[in-house]
């Protein structure tokens, strides 16, 4: 089993949708979660740090829960411009473990 | 605020030549730097980290090699390049712990 893993994708969805992305990890110790986004063939780029006891920045959300190790990103009323690969990011010690990503494609 | 460099942006390189790639960050002292492949398709695989001038650690056994000459400076080399070399390599600095890493924009090498 790999360490973090996410939905396998990709998801299509209209504009001004609703759209959930899973993400869960294997080891217990991990304390430190984000999800960054990645547009094709650019860099990483930190979109959230998620917390305990759940964030929000503007359209988007972010929720973890220990006793499951599962984290979730929630965006809601898509933009296009949201179209990207989103990866989530466990955090043991200092080691950065990087899930697969999930592509989003935002139609009009 | 602080701001991360990598050259050159694309690499075309033939098999068996030599490899230097470099990255530097401004605007922080003592950073964490790290070095990612990603190869087309697929996640991003740490290759080397440093806590500090001249301490390297290796992820990932291979024909790479990674320096820190310098506090700000972060260099990844290859004495010879194999075909499956080719890939998206990336730079990373952060504070170090648990504070999240910020990307350099990238080197796109092909091996021919």
């Amino acid at each position: 089993r790999k360490e973090v893993e996410q939905d396998p994708g990709p998801f299509n969805v209209p504009e001004g949708a609703t759209v959930a992305f899973n993400c869960t990890y294997s080891n217990s110790a991990s304390q430190s979660f984000f999800w960054y986004r990645q547009d094709c063939r650019k860099e990483p780029k930190l979109l959230m740090s998620v917390y305990s006891s759940g964030n929000e920045d503007g359209r988007f959300t972010a929720q973890l829960n220990r006793a499951s190790q599962y984290i979730s990103l929630l965006i809601r009323d898509s933009k296009l411009s949201d179209s990207a690969t989103y990866l989530c990011v466990v955090v043991r010690g200092q080691n950065f473990v990087f899930g697969p990503g999930t592509r989003l494609s935002v139609l009009p | 605020s602080q701001t991360i460099h990598q050259w050159p942006a694309t690499l075309v390189q033939p098999v068996g030549s030599p490899l230097s790639l470099e990255c530097t960050v401004e605007g922080t002292s003592n950073p964490n730097l790290y070095w990612y492949r990603q190869a087309a398709g697929r996640g991003l695989q740490l290759l080397f980290y440093s806590v500090g001038i001249g301490q390297i650690s290796s992820e990932v056994p291979q024909n790479l090699s990674a320096s820190r000459p310098q506090d700000r400076q972060f260099i990844l080399s290859s004495k010879k390049l194999l075909l499956s070399d080719s890939g998206f390599y990336l730079c990373a600095w952060s504070w170090g712990g648990d504070q999240p890493q910020h990307f350099g924009d990238g080197t796109r090498l092909s091996i021919l």
